[in-house]
């Protein structure tokens, strides 16, 4: 157990529709990361937050956005999901931001969209 | 450490032969390397880790070599067993992007 938790698990929605990814860092940590794995692909780096503030964007769609909150949990909010959103999203978190920190992996969110 | 090249992509070995991975960074000033085993459907997790002030760094059979000047850093794995097949991932991270190499997905023949 990494001590990152992401909630949903697993997730079947329609085209068109807005799901909302969940995800509490560990205990200490302040940065959190997104990252979305197609079938069979890499770690697509999304979004990263420190403390609360956005500090560094990938290749993030703009259907996609993002927050940290005070209490340093993270929600990933996907809009007009199309069939090609379908992947597991992974949340990380360190203590520290960047260069020279450890990232741990939550379980990921399964997203399916039909 | 906003540009990490992983080589190969595919690698598959016989059981008990040694696997070599092998990552180049752009940012002169990373000076952290890990690497990271993700099974199929579970998160990645850690199995190894590096900073620059070594050259390099063993954990049983999982070693990590770093040439700073050349910019390159390899993952070694010796005696490979059936349990070492996966996705590994190399990583450079930078000053707040944490980009990830392509992934080079491990095989090994019993």
């Amino acid at each position: 157990d990494s001590g990152v938790t992401q909630t949903p698990k697993h997730l079947i929605t329609a085209t068109g529709q807005r799901v909302t990814l969940r995800c509490s860092p560990r205990s200490g940590d302040l940065s959190v990361y997104w990252y979305q794995q197609s079938l069979d692909q890499g770690l697509q780096f999304l979004i990263q937050y420190y403390n609360g503030e956005e500090r560094a964007k990938g290749n993030i769609l703009e259907r996609f956005s993002a927050q940290q909150f005070p209490d340093l949990h993270s929600e990933l909010n996907l809009s007009s999901l199309e069939l090609g959103d379908s992947a597991l999203y992974f949340c990380a978190s360190s203590q520290g931001q960047g260069r020279g920190n450890t990232i741990y992996f939550g379980e990921g969110s399964w997203l399916t969209v039909v | 450490g906003e540009n990490v090249e992983q080589h190969p992509s595919t690698l598959s070995v016989q059981e008990g032969d040694s696997a070599v991975i092998k990552c180049t960074y752009s940012d002169s000033a990373s000076n952290y390397f890990p690497w990271y085993k993700q099974e199929l459907g579970k998160r990645p997790q850690l199995i190894i880790d590096i900073r620059s002030n070594v050259g390099e760094k063993k954990d049983q059979r999982i070693a990590v070599t770093l040439n700073k000047t050349a910019k390159h850093f390899s993952l070694h794995i010796t005696e490979t067993q059936p349990e070492d097949s996966a996705v590994y991932f190399c990583a450079a991270p930078g000053t707040y992007k944490y980009i990830f190499g392509t992934g080079t997905r491990l095989k090994v023949l019993a």
